[in-house]
């Protein structure tokens, strides 16, 4: 079945340390999003990529890194710089059609240890 | 700046009563979603609003798109506990260049009791 896959679900992360979620799709889309969602609110966009080696800055850019090497996949790095990454992340890709809604992955929950 | 405002936030109604929730936009576009989340759980498409007057229906929902008023409308009718979830509005700021990313409301937290 398509579909997008997200990994890990859970995620610790230390104090001064990188940590990358990962995010791959079967669906043959070229666009790709990463959001961020806290607690009682509504998604924020941090990155998203329209075409492989391409990507642009969302909303909330600042401490995140992408990359999109390859069409299936957009692992987001979350770095020492974001200083209150805990969230739930969720990955989104969508077809090239504009009437297409965008389908999420299940989501990774990131916690500070 | 696109700001998307839904209200009402929290909803609790009883079951077999109708219900509106409102998604406000503060841009000229075309493209409006809505999407419902389960408590943990990712974000499952419900309806896609690609025009002025485009009303969609599926079983106990039903969404509008007024582009001219910039108000979606997602109607409950004959409420059922199953509803119970968040319910949230998004709006596709197109460009020339593709899609940019979605902007949500912050949610309407919808609790369906016997």
């Amino acid at each position: 079945d398509g579909g997008i896959t997200q990994s890990p679900k859970y995620l610790f992360r230390k104090e001064g340390q990188n940590v990358t979620l990962s995010c791959e799709q079967n669906l043959n889309h070229d666009a790709m999003y990463w959001y961020r969602q806290d607690p009682g609110q509504g998604l924020r966009l941090i990155y998203y990529s329209q075409i492989v080696n391409d990507f642009q800055k969302g909303d909330i850019a600042e401490g995140y890194s992408v990359s999109r090497e390859k069409k299936e996949s957009f692992p987001l790095t979350v770095t020492s710089a974001q200083k209150n990454p805990t969230a739930f992340y969720l990955c989104a890709s969508r077809g090239q059609f504009s009437n297409q809604p965008q389908h999420f992955g299940d989501g990774t929950r990131l916690s500070i240890l | 700046e696109l700001k998307v405002e839904q209200n009402p936030l929290f909803l609790s109604m009883q079951e077999g009563k109708n219900y509106t929730i409102y998604c406000n936009y503060s841009t000229t576009s075309d493209r409006l979603y809505w999407y419902r989340q389960d408590p943990g759980k990712s974000l499952e498409s419900l309806f896609v609003l690609l025009s002025n007057g485009a009303v969609k229906q599926e079983g106990r929902l039903m969404a509008s798109l007024d582009t001219k008023a910039r108000l979606s409308t997602l109607h409950i009718t004959a409420a059922v506990h199953d509803l119970s979830a968040t319910y949230f509005c998004a709006v596709d700021e197109y460009s020339g260049g593709g899609a940019d990313g979605l902007t949500f409301g912050k949610g309407t937290h919808l609790i369906i009791q016997p």
